[in-house]
């Protein structure tokens, strides 16, 4: 099984709103990312999960939360998001922390629309 | 500081012909890795090429090849025999041993023509 699982594909949520974007994987990886995508932009690094701690917070504004409960799950809660926060979130894994050889695999992305 | 640049934002190229792609990069590491990923419209990001830095000889991947100059950091992918499924936005991205990020350049959108 070499796949990072996201759901939900889609998501449209009011500025009030609270809800969460799940990824999964059972790989063993041990490193775990979220990324935001704009359209026909590179993916921007939000946060990173080492051995399910958090390593990186790229400055990410506070109505994003990461939440990881165990060595395969990683979740995005999102509340109070703003239009400019939709965007594609992409997650992705990789094997070991700290060793850049391998590879990372995403998943397929939760297109997320703020109204 | 890690910086990887694209400086071809959209490129095209003839079905069966070949095309070569881009990057440059910036590192002070002794110790890192390239990567080319590719993403179609379906939105997926997939490997398509990986190379260390400390080896000498380019990575290749069925069509897929890479130039690496490490001494002008530079790592172009050429992809021969294209077909139309190699239409897609190309991330070249770079990670490193005392890091555990994946710096990405701004990308590449190929267009195959039948």
């Amino acid at each position: 099984d070499t796949e990072v699982t996201q759901t939900p594909k889609h998501l449209v949520m009011g500025m009030t709103n609270k809800k969460s974007l799940k990824c999964e994987q059972h790989m063993g990886h041990r490193a775990m990312y979220w990324y935001k995508q704009k359209a026909k932009k590179p993916p921007e690094l939000m946060f990173v999960y080492s051995y399910e701690k958090l390593s990186i917070n790229e400055s990410v504004p506070s109505r994003f939360s990461p939440e990881c409960p165990n060595s395969s799950l990683l979740n995005l809660h999102l509340h109070a998001l703003q239009p400019e926060d939709s965007a594609l979130y992409l997650c992705a894994s990789s094997q070991t922390p700290g060793q850049g050889n391998t590879e990372a695999f995403f998943g397929q992305g939760t297109r997320l629309t703020v109204v | 500081a890690q910086t990887v640049t694209q400086s071809q934002p959209e490129m095209s190229v003839q079905e069966a012909e070949t095309v070569t792609l881009s990057c440059t990069y910036d590192t002070s590491e002794n110790n890192y890795y390239l990567f080319w990923y590719k993403q179609p419209p379906s939105r997926q990001m997939i490997l398509v090429i990986r190379q260390e830095a400390y080896k000498q000889q380019n990575a290749t991947e069925n069509r897929f090849s890479v130039n690496f100059q490490k001494a002008a950091k530079s790592f172009s992918l050429k992809i021969s025999d294209s077909q139309l499924g190699d239409t897609a936005m190309y991330f070249c991205a770079l990670n490193s041993n005392t890091g555990n990020q994946f710096y990405f350049g701004t990308g590449t959108s190929l267009t195959v023509i039948p």
